[in-house]
């Protein structure tokens, strides 16, 4: 059964660091991994998508990147913001079906 | 496009109680799928369907019933309320597997916060 996990479960940084988020899953036969932004009492917006085929995304700010072979994707924020504050979580397609896997996140905090 | 809506945001029920909880999408999407979200326990999913007449059980289906008669329409009954359900539940729309790259980025809807005493 795969398994996903995020570490830390909460970073709290000041405005303006560089940072990064990861997230490892226990089944390397994903189809693609999915960052996702929540905050709080909203829904998940999709930040970035990964197929299997590749190393990274990038969105403005935000670079994804994936190691299929090590069970591990990092998230990077450049130039953190006040506005970045939010619980972002991965999540991961099974190459057999339709569901996702998610991680339970990491809490974000960026100070001014 | 109003992307993935959901009804009621907000619900309180007593146990033994049902409703169904709505969900709707306007980009021709043709998998949709519920899900709770639970303090310590993340998303889990709890059905799912890949087009109009198809659905199929996620990781937590009991307790709950879906249909899709309708590609825009994807709605979750609860039958028999229980306080173990009392979460937030998220509707979720994608294109199929089969549509490319890109095709698969899954939208949200802004969540159900259902209450059972």
């Amino acid at each position: 059964k795969q398994e996903v996990t995020q570490i830390p479960a909460a970073l709290s940084v000041p405005e303006g660091e560089n940072l990064v988020l990861n997230c490892s899953f226990t089944d390397s036969a994903i189809y693609n991994l999915q960052w996702f932004r929540q905050d709080p009492g909203k829904g998940l917006t999709s930040l970035l998508l990964i197929q299997s085929s590749q190393r990274e995304q990038t969105s403005g700010r935000l670079n994804a990147s994936l190691d299929k072979s090590s069970g591990r994707s990092t998230l990077y924020i450049a130039a953190s913001q006040p506005g970045d504050s939010a619980t972002y979580l991965c999540a991961v397609k099974e190459t057999s079906g339709s569901r996702l896997t998610f991680g339970e996140g990491t809490q974000l905090t960026v100070n001014p | 496009n109003a992307g993935v809506t959901q009804t009621p945001k907000f619900q309180v029920l007593k146990t033994g109680q049902s409703m169904t909880l709505q969900c709707a999408q306007d980009m021709n999407h043709e998998y949709m799928s519920w899900y709770r979200q639970d303090p310590g326990m993340g998303l889990r999913l709890i059905h799912y369907s890949v087009g109009a007449g198809i659905t199929d059980q996620g990781e937590v289906p009991n307790g709950y019933n879906v249909s899709r008669s309708t590609t825009e329409d994807f709605p979750l009954r609860l039958l028999s309320a229980a306080p173990s359900q009392t979460s937030v539940y998220f509707c979720a729309s994608s294109y199929s597997i089969s549509s490319g790259v890109g095709g698969e980025t899954q939208y949200f809807g802004p969540g159900t916060r259902l209450l059972v005493l």
